[in-house]
């Protein structure tokens, strides 16, 4: 089983749709999850860490169930800008000085008018 | 906003060659990464470093690998042989600790091309 799974996609969003999608991780250890964002051929920037209780940071809601170990990801009210590749990201120990990040294959979102 | 800079933005080589990759973290961070990302592949961890020694390396950083910091500043990642597969973006991490999570912040990365 991979490290951290996410459906490829593409998902075809219609502008001011709502799109979401999951992520499952296989270390039941892990302690931190990130979403990151990745244009095309550039650097992967975070868009938001996923907490416990769940969190919200203007359009976008992320979810973490440690039970059935996945990630979610909801956007609401696409934008054009938001076509990009959502990377799942997971960290299995906080304040270890190696703390490496394991990323999911990502997920492609595409929002079309 | 302080940001994580690499150069050169593409490296092309011929197989056997060395290259040095070079990258400025965020001036008060403490850990640093480096991450490659082959091209339609996740992006993989290499390296973490930390007080001037590796905390943590995957099986993809072998002896051909290599990173220093040589000063304040600079953070590089050195292929002493490079090979035809080793053609990636190469990008560079660095972290800061805030309590709950470690956020690692990404430079734009390097494209390394083996001919």
């Amino acid at each position: 089983r991979k490290e951290v799974e996410q459906d490829p996609g593409p998902f075809n969003v219609p502008e001011g749709a709502t799109v979401a999608f999951n992520c499952t991780y296989s270390n039941s250890a892990s302690q931190s999850f990130f979403w990151y964002r990745q244009d095309c051929r550039k650097e992967p920037k975070l868009l938001m860490s996923v907490y416990s209780s769940g969190n919200e940071d203007g359009r976008f809601t992320a979810q973490l169930n440690r039970a059935s170990q996945y990630i979610s990801l909801l956007i609401r009210d696409s934008k054009l800008s938001d076509s990009a590749t959502y990377l799942c990201v997971v960290n299995g120990r906080i304040k270890a000085a190696g703390n490496k990040l394991t990323f999911g294959g990502g997920t492609r979102v595409l929002v079309k008018p | 906003e302080p940001e994580v800079t690499q150069t050169p933005s593409h490296q092309v080589t011929q197989m056997g060659q060395e290259v040095i990759l070079r990258c400025v973290p965020i001036s008060n961070h403490l850990y640093f990464y480096w991450y490659r990302q082959i091209l339609g592949q996740k992006v993989e961890f290499l390296v973490s470093f930390y007080n001037n020694e590796i905390s943590e390396k995957s099986e993809i950083f072998d002896d051909q690998f290599s990173v220093e910091r040589p000063d304040g500043s600079n953070f590089t990642l050195k292929i002493r042989s490079t090979k035809l597969e080793d053609s990636a973006m190469y990008f560079c991490a660095s972290r800061e600790t805030s309590g709950i999570t470690d956020t690692q912040y990404f430079g734009p990365g390097t494209r390394l091309t083996v001919l």
